[in-house]
Order: structure tokens, then C-alpha cells, then sequence
């Protein structure tokens, strides 16, 4: 069974750095790229990045460039999201998902975590 | 610009049946899209993905009540034979330069 489960969040103030992690079992995770969404309080899904299967490539939204890193550590099977200089429009529920690609057609997420809230505030 | 557009909310009865749209911008009409469900206080379910014909595939464990078609710019979830667990958010998905959300159709199940 695929499980992802998050693991990091918390209250942190604007300005701040906080570091969200994602363990992942239940398929080889090597073989695929992995993203985190976020969900502010009463809003939809936002797309943040995504980590090709070695690590060798990384797209951001463009509202965490410069500011949000993406990894992971394929021999412990984790996921990382490296915050700093949080802002306040960070707040959200950040969730790990798997990618999967269909082939010819798109890439989509075809497993989710439960998610692990961020909240930015002093 | 790729945008995914979706009606806020939608209602229908319990054992009835629903059809959720979601919309294509102008340009992106043969684009793939897939379909995700999110109950109440919990993380999001991939349902199935749908290809611009019509042709789809579902996830591991999702009931043959929910089905899904496409024409056009639009792409479609139906689900038959509603029941209580229905009352969700869904959201459609597609990919551009990363991952792009419709906002989201709440359905209540009355």
C-alpha cells in the first residue's frame, strides 16, 4: 500500500525557515518524481514543486522561487521541503504527491498524503 | 494561459446522479485532465485520469459509480447513485509547466 506522510510543520513567524519532510513506503520511490501542493485555510490545491526521480531537476510556482527548496533522499525514501523567508500567504496545508505519467498524454498526482499545516505568523 | 475552470458548487440526492464540468481554456481543448476528490478534513483522492476522447482510467479502489467523458473543451465526472460519502470537493488537474487545479466544485448530497 502507498503511504506518504508529512511530518514538520508547525507555527513559525514571517521571516522564519521551516523544513517539512515526507516519508514514503509502499512503492519504489527512486522511480518517480514527487511534488508538494499546498491548500490555504478554505481555498483549493496550488501546485509549489516537483523533484525528478535523481534529483536533477526542480520546478518551483513562481511565488517560492528564490525563497522554497525542494529535495529528497532516495535511500530513505523522503521528501523534503526547505521554507525561509516566510510570508503569511504561506499559510496552507502542505501535502507530498506522488506523480505519475500518463503516457503521450500528462503528467498527474495519483497518490497524496495527509497533509501537515504551516502556519506563518508573529 | 492553461486554466482550468469549474462551477463553485453543486447539488443533487442521495441515490441520484451528478455531472461535474470542468473547462478547458481557449487553446488547451485536446489537453488530458484528472479528477480528484477531497472529503471533509481530509487529504485529496485521485479518481481517475480522462483523456480528451473520452477514454479514461481509474485509481486503485474507486467504485464504477464514478465515470467520466469528455466533448470538446469540457471534461466530465459523473457519479451514480449518490451516497453520503459523495459530499466532497473535487477538483480537476492538468499539467502545464507544473500542476494546474481547476478551483474546485463542493458537492452536497441532500
Amino acid at each position: 500500500e502507498v503511504q506518504l506522510v508529512e511530518s514538520g510543520g508547525g507555527l513559525v513567524q514571517p521571516g522564519g525557515s521551516l523544513r517539512l519532510s515526507c516519508a514514503a513506503s509502499g512503492f519504489t520511490f527512486r522511480s518517480y518524481w514527487m511534488s508538494w501542493v499546498r491548500q490555504a485555510p478554505g481555498k483549493g490545491l496550488e501546485w509549489v514543486a516537483n523533484i525528478k526521480q535523481d534529483g536533477s531537476e526542480k520546478y518551483y510556482v513562481d511565488s517560492v522561487k528564490g525563497r522554497f527548496t525542494i529535495s529528497r533522499d532516495n535511500a530513505k525514501n523522503s521528501l523534503y521541503l526547505q521554507m525561509n523567508s516566510v510570508r503569511a500567504e504561506d499559510t496552507a496545508l502542505y501535502y507530498c504527491a506522488r506523480i505519475n505519467y500518463w503516457s503521450g498524454y500528462m503528467y498527474y498526482f495519483d497518490y497524496w498524503g495527509q497533509g501537515n499545516l504551516v502556519t506563518v505568523s508573529s | 494561459q492553461l486554466v482550468l475552470t469549474q462551477s463553485p458548487s453543486a447539488s443533487a440526492s442521495l441515490g441520484a446522479s451528478v455531472k461535474l464540468t470542468c473547462t478547458l481554456s481557449s487553446g488547451h481543448s485536446s489537453y488530458a485532465i484528472a479528477w480528484h476528490q477531497q472529503q471533509p478534513e481530509k487529504g485529496p483522492r485521485y479518481l481517475m485520469k480522462l483523456n480528451s476522447d473520452g477514454s479514461h482510467s481509474k485509481g486503485d479502489g474507486i467504485p464504477d459509480r464514478f465515470s467520466g467523458s469528455s466533448s470538446g473543451a469540457e471534461r466530465y465526472l459523473t457519479i451514480s447513485s449518490l451516497q453520503s460519502e459523495d459530499e466532497a470537493d473535487y477538483y480537476c488537474q492538468t499539467w502545464g509547466t507544473g500542476g494546474v487545479f481547476g478551483g474546485g466544485t463542493k458537492l452536497t448530497v441532500l
